[in-house]
């Protein structure tokens, strides 16, 4: 079984501020990992994942997530947020060497204020 | 590529009518996910196709919801009848599953039952 929890439904910050968005996870077996971003009228889109090769995953428009087994936490951050990132984020997991099918979280709302 | 297609992007009818969604998956990809999207339930997985046979459909909410794959290039979701309850936006996403279970959404159908 598998399972996300994303801690926050809406996460507000300053332009230029730290983003932290947090993710904690729950799997079985080792998981795959994803962050994907949903902005207003369009489609989920990735943002970054892990499948196991290096704990510090870097994505884009200057996202980073790192994996830490001890914490079961997935959380992603962005050291100085802007405007256009205002968006839907969305932690997801699948266990690896299972089906493929992801289980989202309920997504944190991201608002940037100037 | 041009990515996921979704048609209709928008779609309004009453409610007891007959709903047909339609999505497009990236070329060269051999799974197919549809979603529901709303702000009650958040983001859920209606049905799972591998190759063009569906897999899990634990997710299809009742009888009147039925989706089809006929070829790799094709699939449908249909609503018969539907209900107010039914209005969300409706994704479709595509994997290739040796690119270790990414998704790709399409732009996702709102649809609204009167």
């Amino acid at each position: 079984a598998q399972s996300v929890t994303q801690l926050g439904s809406h996460v507000s910050v300053s332009e230029g501020a730290l983003v932290l968005l947090r993710c904690n996870y729950s799997s079985s077996v080792p998981p795959y990992l994803f962050w994907y971003v949903q902005y207003p009228n369009q489609g989920l889109q990735l943002l970054l994942k892990y499948t196991s090769a290096a704990t510090l995953v870097k994505g884009i428009n200057g996202f980073e997530a790192e994996f830490k087994k001890s914490e079961t936490s997935f959380h992603l951050t962005k050291p100085s947020a802007h405007m256009s990132d205002a968006a839907e984020y969305f932690c997801a997991v699948i266990a690896s060497g299972g089906s493929y099918i992801p289980t989202f979280g309920r997504g944190t709302s991201l608002i940037v204020h100037p | 590529d041009a990515g996921v297609i979704q048609s209709p992007r928008h779609e309004v009818t009453e409610m007891g009518q007959e709903v047909t969604l339609r999505c497009k998956p990236i070329s060269g990809h051999n799974s197919l996910f549809w979603y529901r999207q709303t702000m009650m339930r958040g983001l859920e997985l209606l049905i799972y196709f591998n190759n063009n046979v569906p897999i899990d459909d634990s997710g299809m909410p009742e009888d009147r919801f039925s989706a089809k794959m006929p070829n790799a290039s094709f699939s449908t979701l249909k609503i018969q009848p539907s209900e107010p309850r039914d209005s969300a936006v409706y994704f479709c996403a595509s994997s290739d599953t040796g690119q270790i279970y990414e998704q790709y959404f399409g732009p996702g159908t709102r649809l609204t039952v009167t």
